[in-house]
């Protein structure tokens, strides 16, 4: 178990620009999270997903935001046309599947910088 | 009314005494409960999960629920200086489909 893996740790682009980042998770969970956090702030939930399948996204998240998991290991989101507001962190979390909601395990994010 | 909400604190105890951290939520349908810690500039950390009414010992650290109050807390018994964090509260909701709410959190100081 080596935990979840995000990369890259920080990213700093300009305003417009399309960035992607990329998740892995721990390799026996099933469930894929991807937040937002800005400071100050508790994690905001955009989308999940249960093995290949995205099964919910936030309505608060625009068209510009995208995910995907093709394989149902690692996972990718990518915004596009950035704005100054995209600036956070953005963290990706993992679970196992269960009964009940099992924990989550997150990642240590990647920093997003916009100039 | 926020979804998940805490006390943003900041929260002063002694080292040594209990330190009782507050969280209620908006969704009754709600089933798990989660409390992360989480150091400055890090990623949260699991602390506790709670799925049943009453109370979850694990070490120093008791998570308290009560559905019908909407009511969730986290109880740390002799507070370290180490234990200076945020904590978050999360809560698993379906209402409007499947999402986790974290409140804002909770920031901790524990005085040497």
């Amino acid at each position: 178990d080596t935990g979840v893996s995000q990369n890259p740790r920080h990213k700093i682009t300009k305003r417009g620009q399309n960035v992607t980042f990329r998740c892995d998770p721990i390799s026996e969970h099933n469930r894929l999270y991807w937040y937002r956090q800005t400071l100050g702030q508790g994690p905001e939930f955009l989308t999940y997903f249960q093995n290949e399948a995205q099964l919910e996204k936030s309505r608060l998240l625009s068209d510009r935001f995208s995910a995907e998991r093709p394989k149902g290991s690692f996972s990718t989101l990518e915004i596009q046309r950035t704005e100054q507001g995209d600036s956070a962190m953005y963290l990706c979390a993992s679970s196992p599947l269960g009964q009940q909601n099992q924990p989550q395990h997150f990642g240590d994010g990647t920093r997003l910088s916009i100039l | 009314q926020k979804e998940v909400e805490q006390n943003s604190g900041p929260l002063s105890v002694p080292e040594g005494a209990i330190a009782s951290l507050n969280c209620t939520y908006s969704d009754r349908g709600s089933q798990s409960f989660f409390w992360y810690r989480q150091y400055s500039g890090k990623s949260p950390e699991l602390i506790m999960f709670i799925y049943s009414n009453g109370d979850k010992e694990d070490g120093r650290f008791t998570a308290q629920l009560n559905k019908a109050s909407q009511y969730v807390s986290l109880l740390i018994r002799d507070s370290q200086p180490s234990d200076s964090a945020t904590y978050l509260c999360a809560v698993n909701s379906y209402t409007g489909g499947f999402k986790t709410i974290f409140g804002a959190g909770t920031r901790l100081f524990v005085k040497a």
